[in-house]
């Protein structure tokens, strides 16, 4: 069965700069990967996917995310934070190509700084 | 195009009491997906109905939890009786298509509270 680990239920950052959640996942088959955003009082919106295509992938609002088989990871990065980034995000996997079911991880909740 | 819709937005119960869900997908999906999200916690999966039938229920707590997709539209989510534990928010999701590349797309959820 496949799990998702995300390290650091909160994570700090000031506005400019760097952000880095961190994802790492177990799948005993390639995987297929997703990051959500969740803002205050608003679903699940998806920032970006990988299915097995490039593994550097770009999302919306300036997000990617960096397949590394070697690691098992799929961290989602953005060079520069703008406070409308605060919100909670959601790292998940699925281990097939076909519709099914996602894994989710626990969430990180990003808090942008002045 | 509208989005997945989910209502009400949040429910609060008394423990003992029944509460129905109800989901509506995009137009056209044919997949629809229940999940779960109890604070504090993951968000994990609930079912998933491909149009009217259950594809995977594995993710169902127990037998108070009862889903329905009649004529393969809309989609409710009946716990009978609600226990304390139950509460949470419940999302639902739809996709179109047969492989995920084409994304999962989520409703706002219904935030369940049972005191």
């Amino acid at each position: 069965a496949q799990s998702v680990t995300q390290l650091g239920s909160h994570v700090s950052v000031s506005e400019g700069a760097l952000v880095l959640l961190r994802c790492n996942y177990s799948s005993s088959v390639p995987p297929y990967l997703f990051w959500y955003v969740q803002y205050p009082n608003q679903g699940l919106q998806l920032l970006l996917k990988y299915t097995s295509a490039a593994t550097l992938v770009k999302g919306i609002n300036g997000f990617e995310a960096e397949f590394k088989k070697s690691e098992t990871s799929f961290h989602l990065t953005k060079p520069s934070a703008h406070m409308s980034d605060a919100a909670e995000y959601f790292c998940a996997v699925s281990d097939t190509g076909t519709a099914s079911k996602l894994t989710f991880g626990t969430g990180t909740r990003l808090q942008v700084t002045l | 195009e509208a989005g997945v819709t989910q209502f009400p937005s949040h429910s609060v119960i008394e423990k003992g009491q029944t509460v129905t869900l109800r989901c509506d997908p995009i137009s056209g999906h044919d997949n629809l997906y229940w999940y779960r999200r109890v604070m504090g916690k993951e968000i994990k999966f609930l079912l998933h109905f491909v149009k009217e039938s259950k594809q995977d229920e594995s993710g169902m707590p127990n037998n108070r939890f009862l889903a329905e997709r009649t004529g393969g539209t809309y989609s409710t989510l009946k716990v009978q009786p609600a226990e304390l534990e139950d509460s949470g928010v419940y999302f639902c999701a739809s996709n179109f298509g047969l492989t995920v590349g084409y994304g999962y797309t989520f409703g706002s959820g219904t935030r369940l509270t049972v005191v």
